[in-house]
């Protein structure tokens, strides 16, 4: 069976500090997909990344990071200069197909709350 | 690119009566999921269409819960006899054959 776990419920920073959300993930497949989504206040799960289990490169793209360990089974994602538009609630997901063909399954998300 | 769109938004049924939400994926994309997504929980699989062949509905919580995808477009969720216990937001999201999903704005459904 798949497990995501998000352990950090919620996290509040001040804006412009540095923020990591950890995922640590269980699963049997050998071959696996991870993504992160963003659900706004407004409640629709905007897609930020998609890694398999073959790539074990880390990630970049403008303000957000992404650490992809396998021997950790964890994909940790980290906003650079936070900003208060990054507030949110942070899902970490596995499927183990790339297009998630058997349903993502989810973690219970990580509240972000940046404070101006 | 019009998004998933899911309708109504809200509904607010009595407890024993039968609801039916409709979503209607992006146009070119052949994989329709529905999820659950109680308060303080992330979404829950329910279900997966593959054009309109239900290819996984061993997640669907109760035999109340069924969905239906006629023509490989639009898809429909209905649970009947609705219990307290159902309330939550009903997503849906779409992808095409390899690749992300893209999730609608959810159903919220209160059951009284």
């Amino acid at each position: 069976a798949q497990k995501v776990t998000q352990a950090q419920t919620e996290i509040s920073v001040v804006e412009k500090e540095d923020v990591t959300l950890d995922c640590v993930y269980e699963t049997r497949d050998t071959t696996y997909y991870l993504f992160w989504y963003k659900q706004p206040p407004s409640g629709e799960l905007v897609f930020l990344i998609r890694r398999n289990s073959f790539d074990e490169q880390n990630e970049i793209s403008g303000r957000y990071s992404w650490n992809f360990q396998k021997s950790t089974s964890s994909f940790n994602f980290t906003i650079t200069a936070s900003q208060v538009v990054d507030s949110a609630v942070y899902f970490c997901a596995l499927s183990y197909s790339g297009g998630g063909a058997d349903g993502l399954t989810f973690g219970k998300g990580t509240h972000l709350i940046i404070q101006p | 690119d019009t998004g998933v769109s899911q309708d109504p938004r809200h509904k607010i049924t009595k407890r024993g009566q039968n609801v039916t939400f409709r979503c209607d994926p992006i146009s070119e994309h052949n994989r329709l999921y529905w999820y659950r997504q109680t308060l303080g929980q992330g979404p829950e699989f329910l279900t997966y269409f593959q054009n309109e062949a239900q290819l996984e509905k061993s997640r669907l919580l109760s035999d109340r819960f069924s969905a239906e995808r006629p023509k490989g477009s639009f898809s429909t969720l209905e649970i009947q006899r609705t219990e307290q216990g159902d309330s939550a937001m009903y997503l849906c999201a779409s992808s095409p054959p390899v690749g992300k999903q893209y999730f609608g704005p959810g159903t919220r459904l209160t059951v009284t």
